[in-house]
């Protein structure tokens, strides 16, 4: 089955700097790729997501780029800032299959130093 | 409110008990998942439904533990002689399987706590 895994679990940056989050996928069958925010007490929330007919999306200071052949998929975070922190997840899944679910990475949990 | 609806949001049950979790998923949504989250983890697929059918269910998961969503649209998560190691959160999540309609919405989760 599919399994996702996620590094690093704790980041730190300085507010302003760049964050960069990386995950690995085991099931080359996997082609939907989202990223998901929790902040403490709350639920998850969609930030941003990626299909594997795209290579790279971007919205505003957040991007996610995927790397098919190699299974990986990373999230780049840049100018942080104060609301930025928060726990990131990764997931992966088999878009418009009805055998798919959606698999979650452990979760990075980051912190923005002011 | 059109958003994911988890009902109660918090349960407080004696071990051994049984427990019975609701979703309302957002309307029209014709897939929902229920995950298992513990604090530090991400959310552990439990099982999910396509309209009224069950199309998985975690191998990790008890017998103790059982879903339904009987007309497709609402579903229940029991919990039959809960255990300690039980307390969590409980989430659920629906999504619209179309064409490029993928994303999944989450519920604010019900928090389990077995004494």
């Amino acid at each position: 089955g599919e399994n996702v895994e996620q590094h690093p679990s704790t980041l730190s940056v300085q507010e302003g700097d760049s964050a960069v989050i990386k995950c690995t996928y085991s099931d080359s069958a996997s082609n939907y790729f989202p990223w998901y925010k929790q902040e403490l007490g709350k639920r998850p929330q969609l930030i941003i997501d990626i299909r594997s007919n795209v290579g790279e999306k971007k919205d505003q200071r957040i991007a996610v780029t995927l790397n098919k052949t190699a299974k990986h998929f990373s999230l780049h975070i840049t100018e942080t800032q104060p609301e930025d922190s928060a726990v990131y997840f990764c997931a992966a899944s088999i878009g418009y299959s009805s055998a798919s679910k959606i698999i979650f990475g452990s979760g990075t949990r980051l912190s923005i130093r002011p | 409110d059109t958003g994911v609806s988890q009902d109660p949001r918090h349960k407080i049950t004696k071990r051994g008990q049984n427990v019975t979790f609701r979703c309302d998923p957002i309307s029209e949504h014709n897939r929902l998942y229920w995950y298992r989250q513990t604090l530090g983890q991400g959310p552990e697929f439990l099982t999910y439904f396509q309209n009224e059918a069950q199309l998985e269910k975690s191998r990790l998961l008890s017998d103790r533990f059982s879903a339904e969503r009987p007309k497709g649209s609402f579903s229940t998560l029991e919990i039959q002689r809960t255990e300690q190691g039980d307390s969590a959160m409980y989430l659920c999540a629906s999504s619209h399987l179309t064409q490029g309609d993928t994303e999944a919405f989450f519920g604010q989760g019900t928090r389990l706590t077995v004494v």
